[in-house]
């Protein structure tokens, strides 16, 4: 089955620029979604079709996909930011399954 | 505005089936062009997708959960439901469902599943 590969953990300081990478095996072919978790919620779509953003969803969000990485980039970053992120993908070629990464911690700093 | 809302027994004994029913308002789910499933989360994990239904009948789930769950629905309650058989405590987790297409736009705020003897 697909897998997706995150970093654990990514730290950056408030007005900074995070970048968040998901890792797959010709990602860059498939629709990337990105998921926002804070503890104890739902997770909350950010970006999806690895650029499109939701209604309410400030355009600091950002998608990109490429090769074997798609990357979450989150431009000056806030405290609020603070999250799980996930990214996901949706393989209708084989089996419709849903994979998802292993998820990133975004500590802000 | 679309609302989910999972329900369930919050605790399940090992061996036993986990059994939750999600009730859907804001929308059909017997005729709108969406997927409609389950995804879990173990307490400090990621998210595991679970299984899927489309509003015209064809189901989708997990290789690694085939073989235990069952995905129904019931069109005029406008909700459906999992069924997870022969439960273990990995089976121990937030139950969320969702609707989606490629992505999942709405979620419902989850169900703490516990299982223990």
């Amino acid at each position: 089955s697909y897998v997706l590969t995150q970093p654990p953990s990514v730290s950056v300081a408030p007005g900074q620029t995070a970048r968040i990478s998901c890792g797959g095996n010709n990602i860059g072919s498939k629709l990337v979604h990105w998921y926002q978790q804070r503890p104890g919620q739902a997770p909350l779509l950010v970006v999806y079709d690895v650029r499109d953003r939701p209604s309410g969803i400030p355009d600091r969000f950002s998608g990109s996909n490429s090769g074997n990485t798609a990357t979450l980039t989150i431009s000056r970053v806030e405290a609020g930011d603070e999250a799980d992120y996930y990214c996901q993908v949706w393989d209708t070629y084989s089996d419709h399954s849903w994979v998802f990464g292993g998820g990133t911690k975004l500590t802000v700093l | 505005q679309l609302q989910l809302q999972e329900s369930g027994p919050g605790l399940v004994k090992p061996s036993e089936t986990l059994s939750l029913t999600c009730n859907v308002s804001g929308d059909s789910i017997s005729s709108s062009s969406y997927y409609w499933g389950w995804i879990r989360q173990p307490p400090g994990k990621g998210l595991e997708w679970i299984g899927s239904f489309y509003y015209s009948g064809n189901t989708y789930y997990s290789p690694s959960l085939m073989s235990r769950v069952t995905i129904s629905v019931d069109a005029p309650k406008n909700q459906f439901s999992l069924d997870l058989s022969s439960v273990t405590a990995a089976d121990t987790a937030i139950y969320f469902c969702a609707r989606h297409r490629s992505s999942a736009d709405s979620w419902g705020q989850g169900a703490l599943v516990t299982v223990s003897s």
